[in-house]
């Protein structure tokens, strides 16, 4: 089975970029899916595709892929954007089981 | 509003059984392929098992292999976790999530989840 890798913590000061990183061979044939989750909520859909926002995520959120990298961007982080991120993506056998990434915790300062 | 409700959680001892459900409404729930999705306390996010549209193909990671039952009716737009031989480790909450595989393969809807607890 596949595995996808993320950094388990990553911090950004308010208005500043950061970027949430995921590996894992599985993204050399498949887009990664990003989430985002707040404590005691359910996760939320905020990027798929090659690069895709769901109607209403903001225009900050971006997403990119380079070989087996997938990479999350937020550009000009706000407070509420902090949270919890995970990626998806299917595993690398070519069915239809899904993997996801370990999680990254971001810190807005 | 598209909406997805869980329910059938609670506290089981070990070995025991539980069935989970998932209420789907303002959409086609026909048309979607559904995942559950578990979170242990404290934990990330493990993709648990999917099912197709007609229920013909049907995918579990492997640590719930041979013990949980992923099902559905589209008739009741319901779809259902049937989780047997429960151990401590599957402690978590449980997420439905409409699978959208086909279109833009992301979990695009989730539940508000239902807690599940294997203790003696």
């Amino acid at each position: 089975s596949s595995e996808l890798t993320q950094d388990p913590a990553v911090s950004v000061a308010l208005g500043q970029t950061v970027r949430i990183t995921c590996q894992g061979d599985s993204l050399r044939s498949y887009y990664a899916s990003w989430y985002q989750q707040k404590p005691g909520q359910a996760p939320v859909l905020v990027i798929y595709g090659k690069n895709n926002r769901p109607s209403g995520i903001p225009d900050r959120f971006s997403g990119s892929s380079s070989g087996n990298t997938a990479s999350l961007t937020i550009t000009g982080a706000q407070a509420e954007d902090e949270a919890d991120y995970y990626c998806n993506s299917r595993d690398s056998s070519g069915n239809h089981l899904r993997v996801f990434g370990g999680g990254t915790k971001l810190t807005v300062l | 509003e598209v909406q997805l409700v869980e329910s059938g959680g609670g506290l089981v001892q070990p070995g025991g059984s539980l069935r989970l459900s998932c209420a789907a409404s303002g959409f086609t729930f026909s048309s979607y392929w559904m995942s559950w999705v578990r979170q242990a306390p404290g934990k990330g996010l493990e993709w648990v098992a999917n099912i197709k549209q007609d229920g013909s193909e049907k995918y579990y990671v492997d640590s719930v292999k041979g013990r949980f039952t992923i099902s559905r009716d589209n008739a009741k737009n319901s779809l259902y976790l049937q989780m047997n031989s429960l151990r401590a480790e599957d402690t978590a909450v449980y997420y439905c999530a409409r699978d959208e595989i086909q279109e833009i393969d992301a979990f695009d809807i989730w539940g508000q989840g239902t807690m599940v607890t294997v203790s003696s």
